[in-house]
């Protein structure tokens, strides 16, 4: 899986759009850019994911580079519970069945801080 | 949110006594998978489950054994639960391929001493 590069901390202001960058300079073609984010002492929770094409959801908005070395995750709102480390993740779509399984590949993330 | 429970949700125990860790789910997933947190390691599959009675093992699975009898149970066991298992326990499921797309349990805080 393509190794990804995520500023370690950003902050926010309630209610405006939080931009949360990534790089992914060695994705494959094959590779999918997802996203993720994990809430203090909760499980880690899917935010969207994508190939090539730009996406949205009720959560987010995911942008891709057309050369797709680098995303962005929009959340387009940010509130106070969207306070959370960020995770993006490049892997190859479908299930894997080699050794380490189907298995995230979760690395530091960004700490999004969404303040008043 | 996907319907995946765990428990117990946290557990304090003394080393060299067995521990199960149960996740439930009610989505019919096919595949389920086991994973702990720790400081520094951020997330590590410790075995999944492809199936009823089809699991794997992960990168981290020694010391650990899997079993799923049911569909919408994975029970992850401590044969001998040691200090260096002290951790946070995740169970996610997927549907199917394009397994990226994981959901994930509230974990359990597993304390050995």
């Amino acid at each position: 899986d393509a190794k990804t590069t995520q500023p370690p901390s950003m902050d926010c202001a309630e209610g405006r759009a939080a931009n949360l960058p990534c790089n992914h300079s060695t994705i494959s073609g094959n590779e999918y850019v997802y996203w993720y984010r994990q809430i203090h002492s909760q499980g880690p929770q899917y935010i969207i994911h994508g190939l090539k094409n730009n996406e949205t959801n009720e959560m987010a908005s995911l942008i891709i580079t057309e050369d797709r070395k680098s995303s962005t995750l929009i959340l387009p709102h940010a509130t106070l519970r969207d306070t959370a480390v960020y995770y993006c993740i490049v892997r190859v779509g479908g299930y894997i069945l080699t050794g380490g399984g189907n298995k995230l590949t979760f690395g530091t993330g960004t700490q999004l801080k969404v303040e008043l | 949110d996907a319907g995946i429970t765990q428990s117990p949700r946290h557990k304090v125990t003394e080393t060299g006594t067995p521990v199960t860790l149960r996740c439930h789910q009610t989505e019919n997933h096919r595949y389920m998978y086991w994973y702990r947190q720790d400081p520094g390691h951020g997330l590590r599959l410790i075995h999944y489950s492809y199936g009823v009675k089809d699991t794997d093992k992960g990168e981290v699975s020694d010391g650990y054994s899997v079993s799923r009898s049911k569909t919408e149970d994975f029970l992850l066991t401590l044969e001998s639960a040691t200090s260096s298992q002290t951790s946070v326990y995740f169970c996610a499921i997927s549907e199917g391929p394009g397994g990226g797309t994981q959901y994930f349990g509230p974990g359990t805080r597993l304390t050995v001493l």
